[in-house]
């Protein structure tokens, strides 16, 4: 069984830039997170889908962060314009149920 | 916000068992505890959950304590390839399968 897929693995980009991560979670989870990992800090809930539907985007920063997913399957997560302090790992994860999260390889997000 | 206390780091000699601590006062009796590990540069990888009993499976073990306020993961025979940060996490049962990840236990396993 494939796991959660994430592009890309790296990206630099300059403050006031925009950049988009692409995630494909395991086939058949419906529920699929978007995850900010600071560097020496665990994971922090950006946001989370049900199917197409947004459950939980609370933590998420709506100025400048935005994330889709269409058609229940695919996810994107788009930040715009960067600041310095988005430097951090983006990490996708999903699951069928309730239940265990399975995360992808991560991006790891440098703003100059 | 995280609702487990764990040691900030740990060291373990390879072929010995790595027991790690957690702490979960606060647990609910619905709440599952789950343990995920992250190894250097890479996403989070799901080790092992329970809610009362012990469980054990290919990876590890899961030792709860009868009052559920805290808990060990087992590592049965460390090796080199377990050095990882450890995350003990509670998950709440009612806000739509949330984990919350403090900040861990890095465990070194040593030669």
């Amino acid at each position: 069984e494939a796991g959660v897929a994430q592009s890309p693995r790296y990206k630099i980009i300059e403050k006031r830039q925009s950049v988009a991560f692409w995630c494909n979670p395991i086939s058949g989870h419906a529920t699929l997170y978007w995850y900010q990992q600071i560097l020496g800090q665990g994971p922090k809930l950006l946001i989370q889908f049900q199917n197409n539907g947004v459950v939980d985007d609370s933590q998420l920063p709506k100025d400048r962060f935005s994330a889709e997913r269409l058609k229940g399957v695919d996810s994107t997560l788009k930040i715009q314009p960067a600041k310095l302090e988005d430097s951090a790992v983006y990490l996708c994860a999903s699951s069928a149920h309730a239940d265990t999260q399975y995360f992808g390889p991560g991006t790891r997000l440098t703003v100059l | 916000d995280a609702k487990t206390t764990q040691p900030p780091s740990m060291d373990c000699a390879e072929g010995r068992a790595a027991n790690l601590p957690c702490n979960h006062s606060t647990i609910s009796g619905n709440e599952y505890v789950y343990w995920y590990r992250q190894i250097h540069s890479q996403g989070p990888q799901y080790i092992i959950h329970g809610l009362k009993n012990n469980e054990t499976n290919e990876m590890a073990s899961l030792i709860i304590t009868e009052d559920r306020k805290s808990s060990t993961l087992i590592l049965p025979h460390a090796t080199l390839r377990d050095t990882a940060v450890y995350y003990c996490i509670v998950r709440p049962s009612n806000t739509g399968n949330q984990f919350y990840f403090g900040t861990g236990t890095s465990l070194t396993v040593i030669p």
